[in-house]
């Protein structure tokens, strides 16, 4: 039963474009959401988070949105660059929970064309 | 700081051989975790420590067996490889277990079992 799903397998942008990727979570006990980023043959680096007491957290190009009653959070890449093409994870902390057990979605392809 | 590395980057095994995939991290961080990776499929938490001496399973531990002699290393051990057990593996360190605090991957190693 996945918890966290990324139902969009793959994204593809133009540079500059605007880059949204989706995240729907069933489990209402999550309380903090993160997103990783994943280049081939790397391990999966941080890129943003979200506590469930805020509705959006922006770091320069990329704003995450959460909404709580729908369960559902957004990664916004704006504008979006080709060395943005990776593959995103959304991932989730329970609440009481801890970093070290993350519950992972599937993840989406983003290609941004040049 | 060389971060968390491990070793090695590929193995191919077969049915019922057993091996060690080693972990390392020279950040001095008390949180590790080892997550598996599927095609089509997030990572999955198999086991976690929360320090030194201190395992647990995670949601996918059968299989698997891990130790935590000291801070820098958490190795992962197949007793008896089966094809299921197909994969790329990560390992992840963090300092805290807060969940604003960001957990650090490795960079993978992929497993075949014949």
């Amino acid at each position: 039963d996945q918890q966290v799903k990324q139902n969009s397998p793959s994204l593809s942008v133009q540079e500059g474009r605007i880059s949204i990727l989706n995240c729907d979570y069933t489990n209402s006990m999550f309380d903090y959401f993160l997103w990783y980023k994943k280049y081939p043959a790397e391990g999966p680096t941080f890129l943003i988070s979200i506590s469930s007491i805020k509705d959006k957290n922006e770091d320069g190009r990329f704003t995450v949105f959460l909404n709580k009653s729908a369960k559902h959070l957004s990664l916004h890449i704006v504008p979006s660059q080709p060395g943005d093409s990776a593959v995103y994870f959304c991932a989730a902390v329970r609440s009481g929970g801890s970093n070290y057990k993350l519950t992972f979605g599937k993840g989406t392809l983003l290609t941004v064309n040049p | 700081n060389a971060g968390v590395t491990q070793t090695p980057k590929f193995q191919v095994l077969k049915t019922g051989q057993s091996m060690t995939l080693q972990c390392a991290q020279d950040m001095n961080h008390e949180y590790m975790s080892w997550y598996r990776q599927d095609p089509g499929m997030g990572l999955r938490l198999i086991h976690y420590s929360v320090g030194a001496g201190i395992t647990d399973q995670g949601e996918v531990p059968n299989g698997y067996n891990v130790s935590r002699s000291t801070t820098e290393d958490f190795p992962l051990r197949l007793l008896s490889a089966a094809p299921s057990q197909t994969s790329v593996y990560f390992c992840a360190s963090s300092l805290t277990s807060g969940s604003n605090n960001e957990q650090f991957f490795g960079p993978g190693t992929r497993l075949t079992v014949l």
